[in-house]
């Protein structure tokens, strides 16, 4: 049975740092790409970023871009996400998501239950 | 920034047919997914790759692309399809960058 087990939410001030994991299971992790897609209370959805199943290919919504850092760890089974340059507006529930196809980037398909952040002062 | 367009609600009667629409200038060129999302729940995948359907999601749901619109179609909605329904999509710029619309609230009532 595939999971996705997301850790690291929590409350932060707003400028700090905060490093998001998801540990991965049931499924041959280096085999598929990621993504980190967020969801602001009482908001849709957001996609974060993704990266391939060999770190070869990332993306970043520009919303993100240059403050979050998206890295895997194949031999872990552990994706991870550094936001530095917290904003209010980071606030939301983070899910981590398997990708659909092996060996593709293609779209989240198995989504874990997510971990939320909170930045305020 | 590339953005997807959805309607903010759709509503209709039980039995009926329901119909969201996702706009998106590379819609022509770039798959279009289907997320329902239930309230408290992580999002499920109901059509991937503009009209196939997962393992497990019923018939009545099904999804076509013509152009710059993609179309969620369920035919007889039931009342347990109320839900929130995101489209997502990749941009063309090459820079691995994914997408959704805004979400539309679909009520069965």
């Amino acid at each position: 049975e595939v999971q996705l087990v997301e850790s690291g939410g929590g409350l932060v001030q707003p400028g700090r740092s905060l490093r998001l994991s998801c540990a991965a299971s049931g499924f041959t992790f280096d085999d598929y790409a990621m993504h980190w897609v967020r969801q602001a209370p009482g908001k849709g959805l957001e996609w974060v970023s993704g990266i391939s199943w060999n770190s070869g290919s990332i993306g970043y919504a520009d919303s993100v871009k240059g403050r979050f850092t998206i890295s895997r760890d194949n031999a872990k089974n552990s994706l991870y996400l550094q936001m530095n340059s917290l904003r209010a507006e980071d606030t939301a529930l983070y899910y981590c998501a398997k990708d659909m196809v092996p060996a593709t980037y293609s779209n989240p398909y198995y989504w874990g239950q997510g971990t939320l952040v909170t930045v305020s002062s | 920034s590339y953005e997807l367009t959805q309607p903010p609600s759709v509503s209709v009667s039980p039995g009926q047919t329901a119909r969201i629409t996702c706009s998106g200038d590379a819609l022509p060129k770039k798959y279009a997914y289907w997320y329902q999302q239930k309230s408290g729940q992580a999002p499920v995948l109901v059509i991937y790759e503009d009209s196939k359907r997962p393992s497990g999601i019923p018939e009545r749901f099904s999804g076509s692309s013509s152009g710059t619109m993609a179309t969620l179609t369920i035919s007889g909605a039931q009342v347990e399809d109320e839900a929130d329904y995101y489209c997502y999509s990749t941009d063309s710029s090459g820079n691995h960058r994914g997408v959704f619309g805004g979400g539309t609230k679909l009520t069965v009532l």
